[in-house]
């Protein structure tokens, strides 16, 4: 158990629709990553959070947006969603944001959509 | 840009023998290196990680290797047991970057 935390485990949607995935980090972590993997693509890094504040952004879509709150869990928000869009979707945390900081990644949310 | 590969997408290896799995690098400012194991349906897992100080680091039946010369990381597994079947995944990261992850290999331990 790598004490990061994600709901739901699992989700099933329509298309057009619009969800919430919710992380809570490991105790004592500041920064937030969210990471999605489909079938055909490795991990692909999302957005990063850090103590509240967006710290990078890498290849996420218009339609998705992130935040993370004061007591420092993280929601991903995505929206119109498409077939495209079904994947794992992962939350990882660490210590702070920067070089040297190992990430610790949850389970992650399955999401399918119809 | 900066990128992050392997040399074999699987590979298959005797239950008792060992594994090496490699990783190769493109910015050479990287300076953190992970090795992850990812079983089916399961997050990540942190195998083990080095910095770019080292050339080598131990740890419980692994050991990473990396050479800054080519840009190239390797996991080295021992003794290698069906609990070890997976897909690995190597990680780089430096400063003002954010991970970067190999597209995996997939570990299969024959009995």
């Amino acid at each position: 158990d790598s004490g990061v935390t994600q709901t739901p485990k699992h989700l099933i949607t329509a298309t057009g629709q619009r969800v919430t995935l919710r992380c809570s980090p490991r105790s004592g972590d500041l920064s937030v990553y969210w990471y999605q993997q489909s079938l055909d693509q490795g991990l692909q890094f999302l957005i990063q959070y850090y103590n509240g504040e967006e710290r990078a952004k890498g290849n996420i879509l218009e339609r998705f947006s992130a935040q993370q709150f004061p007591d420092l869990h993280s929601e991903l928000n995505l929206s119109s969603l498409e077939l495209g869009d079904s994947a794992l979707y992962f939350c990882a945390s660490s210590v702070q944001g920067g070089s040297g900081n190992t990430i610790y990644f949850g389970e992650g949310s399955w999401l399918t959509v119809v | 840009g900066e990128s992050v590969g392997l040399h074999l997408p699987t590979l298959s290896v005797q239950e008792g023998d060992n594994s090496i799995i490699n990783c190769a690098y493109s910015n050479s400012a990287s300076d953190y290196f992970i090795w992850y194991k990812q079983e089916s349906g399961k997050g990540p897992q942190f195998i083990i990680d080095i910095r770019s100080n080292m050339d080598k680091r131990q740890g419980q039946r692994v050991t990473v290797l990396l050479n800054k010369t080519v840009k190239h990381l390797s996991l080295q597994i021992a003794a290698t047991q069906p609990g070890d079947s997976a897909v690995y995944f190597c990680a780089e990261m430096g400063y003002g970057q954010n991970f970067v992850f190999g597209p995996g290999t997939r570990l299969s331990v024959l009995p």
